[in-house]
């Protein structure tokens, strides 16, 4: 079953924060975040496995809610290269190789 | 990088042709997947393998077929294209609980 992104997309600009939200009505095994930039490959972000989980990567981090049906991916301070798509992908909890992503949000930080 | 290699990058071809898709990997990972991608639908799960001619579908496998006879190669068939499945194709490889790598794409366009 295909996560819910939202929002569709984002503009900001460079220095403001930007929220990521992805969301399943059942619970998960994982959640994957990709950022993709236009005509390349998706390239990876962040992979949670467990509720309650928050990661960080420098100015980007992430969570996981504590009932695996929720997470958040969180921009801190955006430079100019965080532009492009990111998509969360997420795996059932009965099927945990099975990776089906959400349909993306569309981040443009302006100078 | 991850060893992962997409063959061809580019293909035209016409309506109504068998069009084969090539994904090779040289990191011996145990999983492989086929998406497309396509403009507000983001990356949809073709086929994906859990191991040597262990397959299995995704959201969108009709008129797609797949092989896997080794592990390092993970083939996508289409029997006979259609306009609908021009798209770009990503293939990803990953070992349980790690994330996924893509390649770099495949182009197709069905005329």
């Amino acid at each position: 079953q295909q996560p819910v992104q939202s929002p569709q997309a984002v503009i900001l600009r460079e220095g403001e924060d930007a929220v990521i939200n992805c969301s399943s009505s059942k619970a998960l095994y994982s959640v994957h975040w990709y950022r993709q930039k236009h005509g390349e490959a998706p390239v990876f972000l962040m992979i949670l496995l467990k509720g309650g989980e928050q990661k960080g990567h420098e100015k980007i981090s992430a969570s996981f809610n504590e009932k695996k049906q929720q997470s958040s991916l969180y921009l801190t301070a955006s430079q100019l290269s965080y532009s492009g798509t990111y998509f969360c992908g997420t795996a059932p909890q009965n099927r945990d190789d099975k990776i089906i992503f959400g349909k993306g949000t569309r981040l443009h930080i302006l100078p | 990088d991850a060893g992962i290699t997409q063959s061809p990058r580019h293909k035209v071809t016409e309506t109504g042709t068998p069009v084969t898709l090539r994904c090779h990997q040289t990191e011996n990972h145990r999983y492989m997947y086929w998406y497309r991608q396509d403009p507000g639908h983001g990356l949809r799960l073709i086929h994906y393998s859990y191991g040597v001619k262990d397959t299995d579908k995704g959201e969108v496998s009709d008129g797609y077929s797949v092989s896997r006879s080794k592990t390092e190669d993970f083939l996508l068939t289409l029997e006979s294209a259609t306009s609908s499945q021009t798209s770009v194709y990503f293939c990803a490889i990953r070992e349980r609980d790690q994330p996924q790598h893509f390649g770099d794409g495949t182009r197709l366009s069905i005329l």
